[in-house]
């Protein structure tokens, strides 16, 4: 069963940083693509970017771009998301997401992270 | 950037059919994604590769595109398919970037 377990809530202040986690399992974790993508509470989904834990080849969204780092460790199945200094405006809700190498079918997500950055 | 549109709500008596247009301009070239959002809840896939029904997703489920513009069908519309829903593409340089339709709320009352 392919699963993405993803790391647990966060409340953080501006100005922390921040890394959360999402192992994959179930399937071979260097052959697909595993992306991000955000929800801020009340809007809707948003893509972030997406890492291939093959090759550690990356992909941004321009709006996300140089705002976070995505990386990944196929040691362990583990991809991450990360933040060198939070904001307020980063509070959401973060998913993890299977996406197929050869298509861009989503076909599994993780089940969240809430990351609430305030003062 | 890109941008997939769509319209922010759609109302459906229960047994009616619901359409959900999402308009993108490189749709005729990229294949368009249907997700299915219920409140609190992280996204499922209901429609891949423009009308391929996965595995589990009830039959009223249905997509088509043409052109600049996908549509999500839901015919013989349930009260449990009141829900958040998203197209999903690709943009045309290449690079897996992706990207979200604006959502529409489905209302089936």
């Amino acid at each position: 069963e392919v699963q993405l377990v993803q790391s647990g809530a966060e409340v953080k202040k501006p100005g922390e940083s921040l890394k959360i986690s999402c192992k994959g399992s179930g399937y071979s974790f260097t052959s697909y693509w595993i992306g991000w993508v955000r929800q801020m509470p009340g809007k809707g989904l948003e893509w972030m970017g997406i890492i291939y834990p093959g090759d550690s080849d990356t992909r941004y969204s321009p709006s996300f771009q140089g705002q976070v780092t995505i990386s990944a460790d196929k040691s362990i199945s583990t991809a991450y998301l990360q933040w060198s200094s939070l904001k307020a405006s980063d509070t959401a809700m973060y998913y993890c997401a299977r996406q197929d190498s050869s298509s861009s079918k989503i076909d599994y997500w993780g089940q969240g992270t809430l990351v609430t950055v305030s003062s | 950037s890109y941008e997939l549109t769509q319209p922010p709500s759609v109302s459906v008596s229960p047994g009616q059919t619901a359409r959900i247009t999402c308009s993108g301009d490189a749709l005729p070239k990229k294949y368009a994604y249907w997700y299915q959002q219920k409140s609190g809840q992280a996204p499922v896939l209901v429609i891949y590769e423009d009308s391929k029904r996965p595995s589990g997703i009830p039959e009223r489920f249905s997509g088509s595109s043409s052109g600049t513009m996908a549509t999500l069908t839901i015919s013989g519309a349930q009260v449990e398919d009141e829900a958040d829903y998203y197209c999903y593409s690709t943009d045309s340089s290449g690079n897996h970037r992706g990207v979200f339709g604006t959502g529409t709320k489905v209302t089936v009352l």
